[in-house]
């Protein structure tokens, strides 16, 4: 079956503009998560959907970024005024919050460079 | 607070010879653990779990893992390496009694070389 998919693949922007990146989950995951990985810093996690609930937004490195999933399906993550060190592979990934069920289906990623 | 540690940057091992990628890690209550694998501008891919049960865990590709809660540890192992297998190999930890919500918490990535 169909996997995580993200667009773009690629993002190359200019400092200090917006940038949207998209990710459709897994049909029937309710879970939704985006994290990022930078070079040679691993996978940081960024935020976390569950379902109906409020999501977790812990992971935000600063209120430039912000995310968003509507009807429960697609995830849209946005970065304001991108600064250089906003430029990183943007990972999204959904799982089946279920007993015993948690491994987390990743998507090929969004690379984002911030001129 | 929860945290991976991935020791080695990178293992360098001969085709046919058994590798072993490092992982030990902190939670405050009982761990669910997990390999994933990066291959070159590829996403992550699930290689195998372990939430309860038997200590020693098999997933794909050959691959196994043996949770040891004394030494905290949770080494991934495979007994014949493939140069397929070179790679980035990502360990993981999710503390169900810990307060996050579901969240990974990644390791930073042990790049595997398998020379032929």
């Amino acid at each position: 079956g169909a996997g995580v998919s993200q667009s773009p693949s690629n993002k190359v922007t200019e400092k200090g503009k917006d940038v949207e990146l998209r990710c459709d989950p897994i049909s029937g995951h309710t879970a939704l998560y985006w994290y990022r990985q930078s070079l040679g810093q691993g996978l940081e996690f960024l935020i976390y959907f569950q379902g109906n609930s409020a999501p977790d937004k812990s992971g935000l490195p600063s209120d430039r970024f912000s995310a968003e999933r509507t009807g429960g399906s697609v995830s849209t993550l946005t970065i304001q005024r991108t600064q250089q060190e906003d430029s990183a592979v943007y990972l999204c990934a959904s799982s089946l919050v279920v007993q015993d069920l948690y491994e987390q289906y990743f998507g090929p990623g969004t690379r984002l460079t911030v001129t | 607070a929860q945290s991976v540690a991935q020791p080695e940057d990178q293992v360098n091992v001969a085709e046919g010879n058994p590798l072993t990628v490092k992982c030990t890690y902190s939670v405050s209550g009982n761990p669910y653990l997990f390999w994933y694998v990066q291959y070159p501008n590829r996403g992550l891919q699930f290689l195998l779990k372990y939430i309860t049960g038997d200590n020693l865990v098999k997933g794909s590709y050959g691959f196994e893992a043996e949770f040891n809660k004394s030494q905290t540890s949770f080494h991934l192992k495979k007994p014949s390496a493939l140069v397929s297998d070179s790679a980035l190999y990502f360990c993981a930890v999710r503390d169900p009694d810990g307060g996050s919500q579901g969240n990974l918490i990644f390791g930073k990535g042990t790049k595997l070389s398998v020379k032929p």
